[in-house]
């Protein structure tokens, strides 16, 4: 079946850095798309989401960036904390309201 | 504060019982549902709830059941069928009105005696 995955498994950055964060999708009903950021032990956290009707959405340090054509999602985090370390998840909605697909993950580590 | 609340946090299960994992959420969302974490993997439908009664299995329902007697809960049970139940299970919650992020709870590992 289709599924969200993930281009590198772990990134390593300095603080302050840019960090950007890949994901490919193979549905093409997907139309809703979502980014998570999980710390040991704990339940993912909404960052970020963006609708297919967009190719660019920002937030407090997060950009989001949509290309449809090659189906590719990524996380742009500006000016990398200690405090982004964690794992971070795409998810796509697969042209439901409501179910999700999530990818396998990226790791990010910080290192001061 | 409004939120999605998971107990306990760990739990551990002996060879042939069933045991229950709590959900409660007090965000007035329609939508919930359980996912299964296994270490450096995605997370994976169990089951899913749209409205109050009424559930649908997910893509690894078979050794899982749950209920859903009211808005804010929503309880998942391991049954002893389930051969392979350690694992980190989160709950989470929506909006059904159009896409809409799903809010999680902070999980709870369940572990084998």
């Amino acid at each position: 079946g289709e599924s969200v995955g993930l281009h590198l498994p772990t990134l390593s950055v300095q603080e302050g850095d840019n960090s950007i964060i890949n994901c490919a999708y193979s549905n093409s009903a997907s139309d809703y798309f979502i980014w998570y950021k999980q710390e040991s032990g704990k339940g993912p956290q909404f960052i970020i989401d963006i609708r297919s009707n967009m190719d660019k959405r920002q937030g407090q340090r997060v950009t989001v960036l949509l290309n449809k054509t090659v189906k590719h999602l990524s996380l742009q985090i500006a000016a990398t904390q200690p405090g982004d370390s964690a794992v971070y998840f795409c998810a796509e909605n697969g042209g439901s309201n409501y179910k999700l697909t999530f990818g396998k993950g990226t790791l990010l580590t910080v290192n001061p | 504060d409004g939120g999605i609340t998971q107990s306990p946090k760990y739990l551990f299960r002996k060879e042939g019982q069933n045991v229950t994992l709590s959900c409660e959420q007090n965000l007035n969302h329609d939508a919930m549902y359980w996912y299964r974490q296994d270490p450096g993997q995605g997370l994976r439908l169990i089951y899913y709830s749209q409205i109050v009664n009424d559930f649908q299995k997910g893509d690894i329902a078979e050794g899982y059941s749950v209920s859903r007697e009211k808005k804010e809960s929503f309880p998942l049970t391991v049954t002893s069928a389930q051969k392979n139940p350690t694992a980190f299970y989160l709950c989470a919650s929506s909006k059904m009105t159009g896409n809409q992020p799903q809010h999680f709870g902070d999980g709870t590992r369940l572990s084998i005696l």
